[in-house]
């Protein structure tokens, strides 16, 4: 069973930077795909950002795109979302999920989740 | 961008049928999956590809998809049911939300 594990949020300032990492239980199928999805507090779920597997495609929502970057450590088995320019309304919950994809094409539940870091972003 | 239209609470009594929907552009092609949120848990997948339920979900959760509009339905609703309830679908690589919607058990 995948579990995820994210880390390293915190509270910042509007402006700063922040880099959450997520760590995995060390799957190395192709065929997942993380996907960041996030809950500001007392609202609903965002979706933020997806990569596949091989990392070499990243996908963005517009509200982070710019300065959302997601990257990966394989010898980690770690996955990061670095933020820049942190907004007030970035302040939530950042869940780390995992998918898995069939040739490529999403037709799969986001049916594994970590447990979320908090993000506030506050002067 | 693409958007899912969902109630925003539901209220049902105990042991009777809640039914929560989700609409949305071309939905009926496109698979709609449900999660469930409990207060300070993460999501859980109950519902997958319209109308599949994981092995772990009690058999009173259900999904249907009629055209546009899909619909998780929870026979016998229970207390522990009590939560926000999202639907999602896949628009090409992006997770697209509903809005949720609180289900209160009273």
């Amino acid at each position: 069973q995948v579990q995820l594990v994210e880390s390293g949020g915190g509270v910042v300032q509007p402006g700063r930077s922040l880099r959450l990492s997520c760590v995995d239980s060390g799957f190395t199928l192709n065929s997942y795909v993380i996907v960041w999805v996030r809950q500001a507090p007392g609202k609903g779920l965002e979706w933020v950002s997806t990569m596949p597997y091989d990392g070499r495609d990243k996908y963005y929502a517009d509200s982070v795109k710019g300065r959302f970057t997601l990257s990966r450590d394989y010898s980690k088995n770690t996955v990061y979302l670095q933020i820049n320019s942190l907004r007030l309304e970035d302040t939530a919950v950042y869940y780390c999920a995992l998918t898995t994809v069939v040739s490529n094409s999403y037709y799969n539940p986001i049916d594994v989740w970590g447990r979320g870091t908090t993000v506030t972003v506050s002067s | 961008s693409y958007a899912l239209t969902q109630p925003p609470s539901v209220f049902v009594s105990p042991g009777q049928t809640a039914s929560i929907t989700c609409s949305g552009d071309d939905l009926g092609d496109k698979y709609v999956f449900w999660y469930q949120q409990k207060s300070g848990q993460s999501p859980v997948a109950v519902m997958y590809q319209d109308d599949r339920r994981p092995s772990e979900i009690p058999e009173r959760f259900s999904g249907s998809k009629s055209g546009n509009t899909a619909t998780l339905t929870i026979s016998g609703t229970q207390s522990v049911d009590e939560a926000d309830y999202y639907c999602q679908a896949w628009d090409s690589t992006a997770a697209v939300f509903g809005g949720g919607t609180e289900l209160t058990v009273l």
